[in-house]
């Protein structure tokens, strides 16, 4: 299994883009990356999936380079409401086990 | 519905009780997950079905911990003679089928041991 780091927390302000990088040195061929957020007393939510280079939906963008060791997720413009956990998952979902959490980011944002 | 459906949202259980937690996930998803996530930490992989065979249940803490889905649809989680380590919140989620189709979370279960 591709296991993941991330930093354990980050703090940002209201208005500010904020990027959450996510390494992931034995990634696989066939693994994708994919980064959910959770919020309190709620499940995860899925964010963004991407294999290579950029994928951008409408409320973030993944930003991975050519060896994929690592990924960023870009969230742009921060509000209080972004204030969560946010998780990289690394596999091709083939096996369920892929599918495994690590401790995550909590992103706090200030006012 | 329109989502994953857990139920209770909460339960109180006496240590040695018997629980049963129930997932209605989201209607056609093949695939069905149980993750138990403690306080501060990332969800952890309990068990998978797909349809109604159990794939994989190498998350399962112990033996007092089973699950099922019999009928393919809802999923029920059961945990006998309670412990206060089960003490977590118990996270169902489903997802379509493809591999890398993204999962649905319910909300969750807390269990809390007394």
């Amino acid at each position: 299994l591709a296991k993941t780091t991330q930093p354990i927390s980050m703090d940002s302000y209201e208005g500010q883009e904020v990027n959450i990088t996510c390494s992931h040195n034995n990634i696989a061929t066939n693994d994708y990356i994919t980064w959910y957020q959770q919020f309190p007393s709620q499940g995860p939510r899925f964010i963004i999936q991407g294999y290579k280079t950029k994928v951008t939906n409408e409320v973030a963008s993944l930003f991975i380079p050519a060896d994929r060791k690592s990924s960023t997720l870009s969230l742009p413009r921060v509000s209080l409401s972004d204030t969560a956990v946010y998780y990289c998952l690394v596999g091709d979902g083939g096996s369920a086990r892929q599918l495994t959490f690590g401790s995550g980011t909590q992103l706090t944002v200030l006012p | 519905g329109a989502g994953v459906s857990q139920s209770p949202r909460y339960k109180v259980a006496k240590r040695g009780q018997d629980v049963a937690l129930r997932c209605d996930p989201i209607s056609g998803h093949v695939s069905l997950f149980w993750y138990q996530q403690a306080l501060g930490q990332g969800p952890e992989f309990l068990t998978y079905f797909q349809n109604e065979a159990q794939l994989d249940k190498s998350g399962l803490p112990s033996d007092r911990f089973f699950a099922e889905r019999p009928e393919g649809s809802v999923s029920t989680l059961k945990i006998q003679r309670t412990q206060q380590e089960d003490s977590a919140v118990y996270l169902c989620a489903s997802r379509l089928d493809t591999r890398r189709e993204k999962l649905f979370f319910g909300s969750g279960t807390q269990l809390s041991v007394l």
